[in-house]
């Protein structure tokens, strides 16, 4: 079985100030892991993923996730949040072996001027 | 460029009356996914095609079907939507064991 955890419904953070957005997941097997973006009435845009490799993963749009297996985390992190980051994220995961992913229940992420 | 696309965007149908969802990729992926998504929560995945195999969901309600005649389209038909089937569909691609890329949605109004 796996699942995904985001504790956090909303986040809220200064245009210019850090961005961190949590998850945390199990799986039985390795774990492949997915970070998505969805803006109002769109659908999900992946921004990154680890399969194996480095743990700190560079994504789109200046975003990086850190794998950490001993927390057994993905937390998705920014340097300087923009108001455009504003959105709703998801975190995912599968087990390698498996097609289908299994998503957090998301996150809000605001972003103040 | 490549890319998953859903027509229409928005959708209103009656309550009771068959509505069919289109999904097309020129990705060439040889997955496809259909999920269904309620106010901003996660999505839930209905079904996926591997080329033509189908495969579904064990909680998937049977009013919800599927076609894919080719490797680029991919239907969703709901036979007799009801009021808790309005949703965001969303459609999804993927090469086996890769990341899934998601189309813009199709948002579902019943009235």
């Amino acid at each position: 079985a796996q699942s995904v955890a985001q504790p956090e419904d909303q986040v809220n953070v200064a245009e210019g100030n850090p961005l961190t957005v949590k998850c945390t997941y199990s799986v039985s097997g390795n774990p492949y892991l997915f970070w998505y973006v969805q803006y109002p009435n769109r659908g999900l845009q992946f921004l990154l993923k680890y399969i194996t490799g480095d743990n700190l993963v560079k994504g789109s749009y200046g975003f990086e996730a850190e794998f950490n297996k001993s927390q057994t985390s993905f937390h998705l992190k920014k340097p300087s949040a923009l108001v455009s980051d504003s959105a709703l994220y998801f975190c995912a995961v599968r087990d390698g072996s498996d097609y289908k992913l299994s998503f957090g229940a998301g996150t809000t992420v605001t972003v103040r001027a | 460029d490549a890319m998953v696309i859903q027509n229409p965007r928005y959708q209103v149908t009656q309550f009771g009356k068959p509505v069919t969802l289109s999904c097309s990729q020129t990705l060439n992926h040889n997955v496809m996914y259909w999920y269904q998504q309620k106010s901003s929560q996660a999505p839930k995945l209905l079904f996926h095609y591997y080329d033509k195999d189908f495969n579904n969901e064990a909680d998937t309600p049977d009013n919800f079907q599927s076609r894919r005649p080719n490797t680029s389209f991919c239907f969703l038909d709901i036979r007799s939507p009801g009021l808790g089937d309005a949703a965001m569909y969303l459609c999804a691609t993927s090469t086996p064991g890769e990341t899934q890329y998601f189309g813009p949605g199709t948002r579902l109004l019943v009235l």
